[in-house]
């Protein structure tokens, strides 16, 4: 059972505006949210973070927001650009672990037009 | 800088065969883990290490088997290899405890099994 999702497979932004995407998740336990970047053959590379005790962070042109009540993340780049184009994973970590394993969404793919 | 190296990077194997895939981090942590990617899937965790000399399963381990060698190397193994086995691995690491778990992946093996 999926725990964390990310319900939009594909997102298509022009360059220069805001791109906002979405993660929900269904484990109350999770307390710590990570954003993962991912270009074809290569591996996903770590974006950008947040804990349960924060609604916001922010990091350059990266924000994440979290609704804990919504069980709701999301993860806003401004401006996008073209560089930007490539698969963006939520995960999500419970409560007490510190080096146990992240639980994944399926992945957005982002486009980001000239 | 090497960060997580996977090796090798393609293969491709016949059902029954087996095989060794091969992962080192030079970042000196202590967590190591073993994901495999499927088209339209996250990632899904395979195995796991803690630690050096501990290992525990992930969320899919039937098939595979693991070694942590050392600190550095983390290995999984494929005993007879099967189609439903075909997927791009990634392995990760981690420092075991900081503030929260921020896995560093490595390039990927991309398997095929016919």
């Amino acid at each position: 059972d999926q725990q964390v999702k990310q319900n939009s497979p594909s997102l298509s932004v022009q360059e220069g505006r805001i791109s906002i995407l979405n993660c929900d998740y269904t484990n109350s336990m999770f307390d710590y949210f990570l954003w993962y970047k991912k270009y074809p053959a290569e591996g996903p590379t770590f974006l950008i973070s947040i804990s349960s005790i924060k609604d916001k962070n922010e990091d350059g042109r990266f924000t994440v927001f979290l609704n804990k009540s919504a069980k709701h993340l999301s993860l806003h780049i401004v401006p996008s650009q073209p560089g930007d184009s490539a698969v963006y994973f939520c995960a999500a970590l419970p409560q007490g672990d510190s080096g146990y394993a992240l639980n994944f969404g399926k992945g957005t793919s982002l486009l980001v037009t000239p | 800088n090497a960060g997580v190296t996977q090796t090798p990077k393609f293969q491709v194997l016949k059902t029954g065969q087996s095989m060794t895939l091969q992962c080192a981090q030079d970042m000196n942590h202590n967590s190591m883990y073993w994901y495999r990617q499927d088209p339209g899937m996250g990632l899904r965790l395979i195995y796991y290490s803690a630690s050096e000399g501990t290992t525990d399963k992930g969320e899919v381990p039937n098939g595979y088997n693991v070694s942590r060698l050392n600190k550095r190397e983390f290995s999984l193994r494929l005993e007879s290899a099967a189609p439903s086995q075909t997927s791009v691995y990634f392995c990760a690491s981690s420092a075991w405890g900081t503030a929260k778990n921020i896995q560093y992946f490595g390039a990927g093996t991309r398997l095929s099994v016919l």
